[in-house]
């Protein structure tokens, strides 16, 4: 089974504050942990895709963490933004079949 | 370079009727899959087909079913449909490891 566990289900932030969510999966056969960027009405965005344990990766105000062994990925959001609401979705893949998470839906407020 | 289209867009059909959606992948990708998210589900994995084989097959009655073309191309058909079936449909083009998705189907069965 590879369940894709994402925490909070959704969010609430002010502009300005930072937040984090929490993508755990099994850490049994790992390949590779995705992040992707689901804004309603568009194709999701990917962000990141990282394979090794440690990996720390980071674009703008969005960085990701990824411990392999334990099974989990942390995505932050330094100083939100109104245009980073959005849903968060993680993914684990086996060669070409992804595993989602259910999501976590942020939402800016202003 | 174009991304991954689908169409159409938005659908509505009657329950007991079928519906074919097509997806035409990014150029020189061979392997598509197909999802289905239902509101409060994640992205649920359908089939994935590559070099018009299916590869990969979730877990879904046997109404599901899918193609791909020699241009890479793929359809996915669901016959008999039920009101359950009424979901936003994604397809999603890949390479080595990373997937780009399209926008998706809006179907919605009455």
């Amino acid at each position: 089974i590879l369940n894709v566990e994402q925490s909070p289900q959704s969010l609430h932030v002010q502009e300005g504050d930072s937040t984090n969510f929490t993508c755990s999966f099994p850490s049994s056969n790992f390949y590779a942990l995705h992040w992707y960027r689901w804004e309603t009405a568009k194709s999701p965005e990917a962000l990141f895709v990282m394979t090794l344990n440690g990996d720390e990766k980071k674009k703008g105000r969005i960085s990701a963490t990824l411990n392999t062994k334990e099974g989990y990925s942390y995505l932050y959001i330094k100083g939100s933004q109104p245009e980073d609401s959005a849903t968060y979705l993680c993914a684990r893949n086996t060669g070409n079949q992804f595993y989602f998470g259910t999501g976590t839906s942020l939402t800016v407020i202003p | 370079k174009a991304g991954v289209t689908q169409t159409p867009r938005y659908l509505i059909k009657t329950r007991g009727q079928q519906v074919t959606l097509s997806c035409s992948p990014i150029s020189g990708h061979r392997s598509v899959s197909w999802y289905q998210q239902t509101p409060g589900q994640g992205l649920q994995f359908l089939f994935e087909y590559f070099s018009e084989t299916q590869r990969n097959k979730g877990n879904f009655p046997g109404r599901f079913s899918g193609r791909q073309f020699s241009n890479s191309r793929s359809e996915m058909n669901v016959s008999t449909l039920e009101l359950g079936d009424s979901a936003l449909y994604l397809c999603a083009s890949s390479v080595d490891t990373e997937a780009f998705f399209g926008q998706g189907t809006r179907l919605t069965v009455v």
